[in-house]
């Protein structure tokens, strides 16, 4: 049963244009949601992350909204650009729990076209 | 190097045989922790460390697999009498502090192929 999921296998945008990807998640217990990109044969790597008593994190180019009452959460990517061409893992914790568990979609790869 | 190192980078094995796959975390970081990440799919907990102690072990997914990390550093995943299964990358990480607000830094995985 997946607790968290990325439902979009892949996605293709143009350079310049916004990037949007998805994450809804089961579990109501879950309260800090990360952002991790990975390219191949290489380890994922953090990017943004999001605490429930927030609905929206902004570093930079990236931005995450989390709507706690649908239990979804996406990451915004503006301008995208080909190097942010990888795959895009949305990740969840339990802070009550066990929480230095990560539980994982099973990612959208984004490729931006130049 | 700074970041989490992992090796071999590659692992083919027949099935039967054990294997030992190794992690050297960054340094000075407390916490750490391995995943296994199947074809397709996103990584899946396996145990995690604090320091010399293996505080959670339930992603384990039998008793063939085994962790260590005895001097609260380098870690070692071990499998035993390798099942065709356990072909996936196997994925450390480590983190400064406990609890999910520290992010978590992957090493480059192993891929372990199980012939």
């Amino acid at each position: 049963d997946q607790q968290v999921k990325q439902n979009s296998p892949s996605l293709s945008v143009q350079e310049g244009r916004i990037s949007i990807l998805n994450c809804d998640y089961t579990n109501s217990m879950f309260d800090y949601f990360l952002w991790y990109k990975k390219y191949p044969a290489e380890g994922p790597t953090f990017l943004i992350s999001i605490s429930s008593i927030k609905d929206k994190n902004e570093d930079g180019r990236f931005t995450v909204f989390l709507n706690k009452s649908a239990k979804h959460l996406s990451l915004h990517i503006v301008p995208s650009q080909p190097g942010d061409s990888a795959v895009y893992f949305c990740a969840a914790s339990d802070s009550g729990g066990s929480n230095y568990k990560l539980t994982f979609g099973k990612g959208t790869l984004l490729t931006v076209n130049p | 190097g700074a970041g989490v190192s992992q090796s071999p980078r590659y692992k083919v094995a027949k099935r039967g045989q054990d294997v030992a796959l190794r992690c050297d975390p960054i340094s000075g970081h407390v916490s750490l922790f391995w995943y296994q990440q199947a074809l397709g799919q996103g990584p899946e907990f396996l145990t995690y460390f604090q320091n010399e102690a293996q505080l959670d072990k339930s992603g384990l997914p039998s008793d063939r697999f085994f962790a260590e990390r005895p001097e609260g550093s380098v870690s070692t995943l071990k499998i035993q009498r390798t099942q065709q299964e356990d072909s996936a990358v196997y994925l450390c990480a480590s983190s400064l502090g406990q609890g999910a607000y520290q992010p978590q830094h992957f090493g480059d995985g192993t891929r372990l192929s199980i012939l």
